[in-house]
């Protein structure tokens, strides 16, 4: 299958800073990118769907100036934490989807606030 | 709104034993269903997935899972367990635009004594 990488795997970062997240899909031209936040031992969540070119959409419940989301070409989405605090800490999955509509996951990133 | 319930947190079974690991969802119309393996450190790997049609699925690496209408659930099944195969395993439902943002169920893990 097709494969997507995160960068970093992981971070940790004193509290007030901001963090940025890589999504690459390698081999495939990625239309839709989702976000995902993973808590420890609990089930992933979707943040948000990003299209190429586009702003956004995100789920209730997020905010979207604290996870700011930019899918600026068809291989590469961010996700920034601005202003990270120790509740920000977790695990943020990506994912990436084509034309083909088929759905890759990343490997994932683990965030850590002190 | 759509959910998806995994019932047990976490299954211990025996090498070469059977393997059903339950998902039951909610959703209004008709589901995409999926089962994903997550293994510590690797990102999120896709089993099988239901779109339409045969109700019995098969999947990667020897699993199943069977699409019950009545009963809302999804199963997955393995007639034989490796050791291998010890992860944590999530069904999920797709919703939206193309069915690929993903709703998850709170994950089974899966432990294999010798």
């Amino acid at each position: 299958g097709a494969v997507v990488s995160q960068h970093p795997s992981r971070v940790i970062c004193k509290s007030g800073t901001s963090v940025k997240i890589e999504c690459r899909s390698l081999d495939f031209q990625a239309t839709t990118m989702f976000w995902y936040r993973q808590f420890p031992k609990k089930s992933l969540m979707l943040m948000a769907t990003s299209n190429e070119g586009s702003k956004a959409t995100y789920e209730q419940g997020v905010e979207k100036d604290k996870f700011l989301i930019n899918h600026a070409s068809l291989t590469l989405s961010t996700l920034t934490v601005t202003s990270a605090h120790p509740e920000d800490s977790s695990f943020y999955i990506c994912s990436a989807s084509g034309r083909l509509n088929e759905q890759f996951f990343g490997p994932g990133t683990r965030l850590t606030v002190l | 709104a759509q959910s998806v319930t995994q019932p047990d947190i976490h299954i211990t079974v025996s090498e070469g034993a059977s393997l059903e690991l339950r998902c039951n969802y909610s959703y209004g119309a008709t589901p995409y269903l999926f089962w994903y393996v997550q293994s510590p450190g690797q990102g999120l790997q896709l089993l099988l997935k239901y779109f339409s049609g045969d109700t019995l699925v098969q999947g990667i690496k020897g699993f199943e899972a069977e699409f019950k209408r009545s009963q809302s659930s999804f199963n997955l099944r393995k007639p034989s367990v490796h050791w291998s195969d010890a992860a944590e395993y999530f069904c999920a439902v797709g919703v939206g635009t193309g069915r690929r943002a993903l709703t998850f169920g709170s994950g089974t893990r899966l432990q294999v004594q010798p």
